[in-house]
């Protein structure tokens, strides 16, 4: 089993819809938990940045973090074709020898057609 | 600011050859860089952890003598791949933490796509 499971996709919807993307992990001792967008052949652009669990806001997007479910989610509102790419969920620990070390999800590819 | 860059951002050799790349942050300095491998609808599998002045941490299953990691100043890593085969080709990104920062923080460059022939 892998640490982080997360829907591969493809997932497609129309410009104007709400997108849901989901991870769900295993380790307990994750406590950080990061969105990231990959435009094609490009590297990771940080999205949004959480600790624990909670509700965090910017902009159009919202991280949501469920610790007692292993389950955190990025909403897009107003999707809109540039939203078109690969997002990518990461997580990592608390501290100690991991050096800050982030286990990434596979990653949903997303379109947003007009 | 926290822009890292990677120089080639691609790369063709034949196989036997090695290939070098470089990670720069070029606005900030950098205690720690950390290179990644994706394959295609892939994600990013950590290869290697390095702090400045010290060894690379290798994660399990990559070989250190293959992918040689020199992170020999604050802004500077480099990661060359030796004799190189097709099974090698994938896309290689590094990431950067940025002294004082959040420890799990990190700013990645834009990648480099080796292909060997």
């Amino acid at each position: 089993q892998k640490e982080v499971e997360q829907d591969p996709g493809p997932l497609s919807v129309p410009e104007g819809a709400i997108v849901s993307l989901n991870c769900t992990y295993s380790n307990s001792a994750f406590q950080y938990f990061m969105w990231y967008r990959q435009y094609s052949r490009k590297g990771p652009e940080l999205l949004m940045y959480t600790y624990s669990s909670g509700n965090k806001e910017d902009g159009r997007f919202t991280a949501q973090v469920d610790k007692s479910s292993k389950y955190i989610s990025l909403f897009i509102r107003d999707s809109q074709p540039s939203d078109s790419a690969t997002y990518l969920c990461a997580m990592s620990g608390g501290g100690g020898t991991s050096y800050g070390k982030l286990t990434f999800g596979q990653g949903t590819i997303l379109t947003v057609h007009p | 600011g926290a822009v890292v860059s990677q120089h080639p951002s691609w790369v063709i050799c034949k196989s036997g050859t090695s290939v070098k790349i470089e990670c720069r942050s070029l606005d900030f300095q950098a205690t720690t860089m950390f290179w990644y491998r994706q394959f295609p609808k892939q994600s990013l599998m950590l290869m290697a952890t390095s702090n400045e002045g010290s060894k690379a941490t290798y994660e399990q299953g990559v070989e250190k003598d293959k992918f040689l990691i020199n992170h020999a100043s604050l802004t500077l890593s480099t990661l060359t791949v030796t004799s190189a085969h097709p099974e090698d080709s994938s896309f290689y990104i590094c990431s950067a933490r940025r002294r004082g920062g959040a420890y799990n923080e990190q700013f990645f460059g834009p990648g480099t796509r080796l292909t060997v022939l």
